[in-house]
């Protein structure tokens, strides 16, 4: 069966460090790959998308970056957080004919 | 533009039927999703239409009118563990979805 994967599950960072937060899925090859935050009460916002290794699709211009270097795994990166980067971080898979996005577990970071 | 739009909150009580609205104006269409998310936890897949019609699974149903760019979802003998919130999402042209800010759905005993 297929299972997705997110790590660490929960973060606080200072203002202005880095970061790295973690996305893989087992038990299928190839997936589309996508990040999303939600910000506390807020909607889900898509930030990435990944089609295939290497190739990334980036919705909001902010100071964050995604990288997809194997194919079941996603990597969302920061090189200096901002305060508003706080929010709950959700990477999801599609699968199946119709394509149903299927959500990892999430990082809820916090940056003080 | 595109645009989701569903209520922010919803009360119901316990046993009752509550119907969650979504309208939806977008790119094209491919298929309109429905989420269940519970306080602090990731989103759950609950339903997907793609037709115009109604779709049941269990306790839970979905409607899809495609000319009125319209859905809904239908819980019946509400539990109190269906206290969450519902996300409407519309695949439009690409493969990209478009969520709605979802409702947040409170079942009183």
């Amino acid at each position: 069966s297929q299972t997705i994967h997110q790590w660490p599950a929960t973060l606080v960072q200072p203002v202005g460090s880095p970061l790295s937060l973690e996305c893989t899925v087992e038990g299928t090859s190839n997936p589309n790959l996508y990040w999303y935050r939600q910000a506390a009460g807020r909607g889900l916002q898509l930030l990435f998308y990944s089609v295939g290794i290497g190739q990334i699709s980036s919705e909001v211009p902010q100071n964050l970056s995604a990288s997809r270097p194997q194919d079941r795994q996603f990597i969302l990166s920061s090189k200096k957080l901002l305060l508003s980067d706080s929010g709950f971080y959700l990477c999801a898979w599609t699968y199946g004919m119709e394509e149903t996005q299927y959500f990892g577990p999430g990082t809820r970071l916090l940056v003080l | 533009g595109q645009n989701i739009d569903q209520p922010t909150e919803m009360t119901a009580t316990e046993g009752a039927i509550v119907q969650i609205n979504c309208t939806y104006q977008t790119s094209g269409f491919n298929g309109l999703f429905w989420y269940q998310q519970h306080a602090g936890e990731a989103p759950t897949f609950l339903s997907y239409n793609v037709l115009d019609g109604l779709e049941e699974k269990g306790r839970f149903s979905s409607f899809l009118s495609r000319s009125k760019g319209y859905s809904y979802l239908l819980l019946k003998e509400l539990q109190m563990k269906d206290s969450a919130s519902y996300l409407c999402a519309v695949r439009g042209n690409t493969d990209k979805l478009i969520f709605g800010t979802g409702t947040r759905l409170q079942v009183f005993p």
